[in-house]
């Protein structure tokens, strides 16, 4: 159990255009989403934490007009990287977490690899 | 503050040798501590998590680590290594009822044939 998908897993765009990338939960109710960034050979780097039917909570440094969190339900969690540049290139990944069961624990999906040229 | 500090950016080690993946962490209250392993082009996977019972912890695929407060640290082991733990371990650490985990920078493991 407590498997998370996200959707595409690699995406190549165009400087200027927008990125939808989703993350689900498949077989658990996440009351809670995490989107991480990890840049090559580098640690993850979390970005902004969302909970369903509630506003994002982003750290500190990360543009949250940029990086758009929706988390609509309890399985589903976008990040749309708007007017995404070529510096936005990297590797998304994302998270959730069911407290009630397994604590603190995070359970991650594969992640999204993002270029953008 | 919470913070994990990974001792080793890489370690090699030959296979069927044992393995020492260090971590040291910092907080100023009880932590929760885990070890994720990444597989290229792959998830992170949970090896392991302490959560303030038994201070040696038993994971997946032979790894253990343990838990000394005295020293602040929760070093991962494993008896023999196999080709298929090479990999990149995270330590990371979260304090009490945060769900936020920071991440150490990570220890890419070898596994020399």
């Amino acid at each position: 159990g407590a498997v998370v998908s996200q959707h595409p897993s690699w995406v190549i765009c165009k400087s200027g255009t927008s990125v939808k990338i989703e993350c689900r939960s498949l077989d658990f109710q996440a009351t809670t989403m995490f989107w991480y960034r990890q840049f090559p050979k580098q640690s993850l780097m979390l970005m902004a934490t969302s909970n369903e039917g509630s506003k994002a909570t982003y750290e500190q440094g990360v543009e949250k007009d940029k990086f758009l969190i929706n988390h609509a339900s309890l399985t589903l969690s976008t990040l749309t990287v708007t007017s995404a540049h070529p510096e936005d290139s990297s590797f998304y990944i994302c998270s959730a977490s069911r407290p009630a069961i397994s604590g603190n624990e995070q359970f991650f999906g594969p992640g999204t690899r993002l270029t953008v040229l | 503050a919470q913070s994990v500090t990974q001792l080793d950016s890489h370690v090699s080690v030959s296979e069927g040798t044992p393995v020492l993946l260090r971590c040291n962490y910092s907080s100023s209250y009880s932590p929760s501590l885990f070890w994720y392993v990444q597989h290229p082009n792959k998830g992170l996977q949970l090896l392991l998590k302490y959560t303030s019972a038994a201070t040696l912890v038993k994971g997946i695929n032979g790894f253990e680590a343990e838990f000394k407060k005295s020293e602040t640290s929760f070093h991962l082991t494993k008896p023999s290594a196999h080709m298929s733990d090479a990999a990149e371990y995270f330590c990371v650490v979260s304090v009490g009822g945060n769900e936020k985990l920071t991440f150490g920078t990570g220890t890419r493991l070898t596994i020399i044939p």
